[in-house]
């Protein structure tokens, strides 16, 4: 594809849903990474798979975050029982090998939880 | 744990004028990665320029240039002949390994004042 996907755009839950949180990456690009981005601050680190495996779940804030990528394409972040300090946005990426020997990471445009 | 420290909350230029962001790292590994990433207000995080730690000479990217000082741990990013499109948080980020998570700091608001 052109670019990484991410839906919806924008999400407001109650407290106490469930959301899911959608990423189509770049085509062919092996690795994806999950940060969340709380208003004003920099992204943090959630999750991280190469194809399907999940590598690095070291991010996730609490077991209430969960994330998947069953076909090594597409992954889901969930957020079960939402809480108001899960509002944030968060940012999905995706990254492939370029010279150098370094994989360049190339996010999506993110999705703004807003959890009331 | 590495850690990336962005002190300037905002910084404002004039247009064709030359701005300097500053950004400071901390880590005990000999082999990373720096980058500078551009998030304007529709928030697609966009590369600016990367630096490789083992490289000597600063990186380059048109208009951005760093200035790489690996025995001060020190960052900046250097704007030349800014744009109005340069408005956007600028972040410092790190990379500890060639595939791994990066490592942002709070960013820097940029504006640009025609």
């Amino acid at each position: 594809g052109a670019g990484v996907s991410q839906s919806p755009r924008y999400k407001v839950a109650k407290r106490g849903q469930d959301v899911a949180l959608r990423c189509d990456p770049i085509s062919g690009h092996v690795s994806l990474f999950w940060y969340q981005q709380a208003l004003g601050q920099g992204p943090e680190f959630l999750t991280y798979f190469q194809n399907e495996a999940q590598l690095d779940k070291s991010g996730l804030p609490s077991d209430r975050f969960f994330a998947e990528r069953p076909e090594g394409s597409v992954s889901t972040l969930k957020i079960q029982r939402t809480q108001q300090e899960d509002s944030a946005v968060y940012l999905c990426a995706s990254s492939f090998l370029i010279a150098g020997g370094i994989y360049e990471q190339y996010f999506g445009p993110g999705t703004r939880l807003t959890v009331t | 744990a590495q850690t990336v420290t962005q002190s300037q909350p905002e910084m404002s230029v004039q247009e064709a004028e030359t701005v300097t962001l500053s950004c400071t790292y901390d880590t005990s590994e000999s082999d990373y990665y720096l980058f500078w990433y551009k998030q304007p207000p529709s928030r697609q995080m966009i590369l600016v320029i990367r630096q490789e730690a083992y490289k000597q000479q600063n990186a380059t990217e048109n208009r951005f240039s760093v200035n790489f000082q690996k025995a001060a741990k020190s960052f900046s990013l250097k704007i030349s002949d800014s744009q109005l499109g340069d408005a956007a948080m600028y972040f410092c980020a790190y990379l500890a390994g060639a595939n791994s998570k990066l490592t942002f700091g709070k960013g820097i608001t940029l504006s640009v004042r025609p």
